[in-house]
C-alpha cells in the first residue's frame, strides 16, 4: 500500500518568507511525528500528534514553528519568517498506535537562501 | 536527557566481510533501543529493536545487535555483508516511561554510512 507521502520533496525559499510542508500519513495511522534532520546529523524530534491534537510539541525550536492536523490525517508544518538555519530535511512519520514502529516519508528538503 | 553517539561516520567494507557499526548511549533511566536504516532515495525504516528480555536481537536480513547495559552500547553486526546493505544506519533510543511515544519520540545518533564494495 501507499507509504507516508511528503510534499513538496524540495522547497527553496528566501529568508523571511513563510513556508508550509505537507505530510500524508499511512491510512489508519493515528500517530504522526515530525522530525528535522540537519546536514550530517540524525533526525531530531519536533512534534507528535495523536489524532487531531498535538500531544507533545516539546521539540519545536521556537514560536516560528507550528504544526496542525485538523482532521486527524494530513498534517502541515508551518514555518514563519524563515531563517537560513532552518535549512534541513523535514521528516514525517506515522504509526498505527503507541506501540507500533514508525513509518517515515522521504522528507522535504528545505533550503532558505 | 538522553544522547546517542555513533562512533563511526563512515564504514567501508568489502562484500562478504563482517561488519560492526558502533552505538553508545547515555541515559539516566532505562531505555528502548532501535536501529533504523535508510537505503538510497528511501525513507528511514526500522531494522530491529530492543525493548526487554534477551539482550541479543535479530533482523530478518541477517543483522543482529546486542544490548550491553554495563557498557551502555547497542552495536550492530552482520557476519557477511552484501552490496544491497549499502545504506545509512541510525541508532536511536527512547524512554519506555513515555507511554504513547515510547516507540516514536526518538533520540537519534548522527548516523553511519555503510558502503559495501564488490
Amino acid at each position: 500500500g501507499a507509504g507516508v507521502s511528503q510534499t513538496p520533496s524540495n522547497k527553496v525559499t528566501e529568508k523571511g518568507k513563510y513556508v508550509e510542508l505537507r505530510c500524508d500519513p499511512i491510512s489508519g495511522h493515528t500517530a504522526l511525528y515530525w522530525y528535522r534532520q540537519s546536514l550530517g546529523q540524525g533526525p531530531e524530534f519536533l512534534i507528535y500528534f495523536q489524532g487531531t491534537g498535538a500531544a507533545d510539541d516539546s521539540g519545536l525550536p521556537n514560536d516560528r514553528f507550528f504544526a496542525v492536523r485538523p482532521e486527524g490525517s494530513v498534517s502541515t508544518l508551518k514555518i514563519q519568517r524563515t531563517e537560513r538555519g532552518d535549512s534541513a530535511v523535514y521528516l514525517c512519520a506515522s504509526s498505527f498506535g503507541s506501540n507500533s514502529p514508525l513509518h517515515f516519508g522521504n522528507g522535504t528538503r528545505l533550503t532558505v537562501t | 536527557a538522553q544522547s546517542v553517539t555513533q562512533l563511526d561516520s563512515q564504514v567501508p567494507v568489502f562484500e562478504e566481510a563482517p561488519v560492526e557499526l558502533r552505538c553508545n548511549y547515555s541515559s539516566s533511566v532505562s531505555v528502548y533501543l532501535f536501529w533504523y536504516v535508510q537505503y538510497p532515495n528511501q525513507g528511514l525504516q526500522l531494522l530491529l529493536k530492543y525493548l526487554s528480555g534477551s539482550t541479543l536481537v535479530e533482523s530478518i536480513n541477517g543483522f543482529e545487535a546486542e544490548f550491553n547495559k554495563s557498557q551502555t552500547s547497542f552495536h550492530l553486526r552482520k557476519p557477511s555483508v552484501h552490496i544491497s546493505d549499502t545504506a545509512e544506519y541510525f541508532c536511536a533510543v527512547s524512554d519506555p516511561r513515555a507511554g504513547g511515544t515510547s516507540y516514536g519520540k526518538l533520540t537519534f545518533g548522527q548516523g553511519t554510512i555503510l558502503t559495501v564494495h564488490p
